[in-house]
């Protein structure tokens, strides 16, 4: 079966970066694309970015694009997310999402288990 | 960006009402959107795409239509494990993909 497996919870300073990983299993890894989304306590999903796992083309949302980089290792069936320069705003549960093609598009069928990211000084 | 607005924030029914959610795109999206349930301390679950179609294993008192700008996620006959909040998704802007605020399901 499909799992999408995160890393830990992880707690960071102002200014620090983090890298949160997502190991797929049940499927072949580089015919799916993979999307990190974020949720802040209380708040909507937020959308991050995304990465072809086969070609490692990346796509990322333009508010948060130039502190996020997410990159895939196939040997190790993997999709990684790192965010540098972190405030007390990015605190926030962090899933990777499979996508899958519908009907008449593309949407997320499988999700991570989430990562918590707490940023405090 | 497109904006997706979601209403009512919070619905509080009783076990066998219906429950009625909206979501209102700020630009023309076609049929291009998604509801998702997500249970407290639960990843999201995919529950309609294409606006109007259920997934795998979604139960048939779940469904939804509309197309452009405004859509409606309907649950017949509310049961207690329906607690949870529900965002609509879009994929019409790709690559900015956008949620909802969210309607959160209450079980009297």
């Amino acid at each position: 079966q499909v799992q999408l497996v995160q890393s830990g919870a992880d707690v960071k300073k102002p200014g620090a970066s983090v890298r949160v990983s997502c190991k797929a299993s049940g499927y072949t890894f580089n015919t799916a694309g993979l999307h990190w989304v974020r949720q802040a306590p209380g708040q909507r999903l937020e959308w991050m970015g995304w990465i072809a796992t086969d070609t490692g083309d990346t796509k990322y949302s333009q508010s948060i694009q130039g502190r996020v980089s997410i990159t895939r290792d196939i040997s190790a069936s993997a999709t990684y997310m790192e965010l540098w320069s972190l405030r007390s705003e990015d605190t926030a549960v962090y899933y990777c999402a499979r996508d899958s093609k519908y009907d008449n598009s593309w949407y997320f069928d499988y999700w991570g288990q989430g990562t918590l990211v707490t940023v405090s000084s | 960006e497109i904006v997706l607005t979601q209403s009512p924030v919070t619905l509080s029914l009783s076990p066998g009402e219906r429950a009625t959610l909206s979501c209102t795109a700020s630009q023309n999206i076609n049929t291009y959107l998604a509801w998702y349930q997500q249970k407290p301390g639960q990843a999201p679950r995919l529950l309609i795409y294409d606006a109007s179609k259920r997934a795998t294993g979604v139960p048939a008192r779940f469904s939804g239509r509309g197309s452009g700008t405004d859509f409606t996620l309907t649950i017949n006959s509310l049961e207690p494990e329906d607690l949870a909040v529900y965002y609509c998704h879009q994929r019409s802007g790709w690559p900015q993909l956008t949620f909802g605020g969210g309607t959160k399901v209450e079980i009297k």
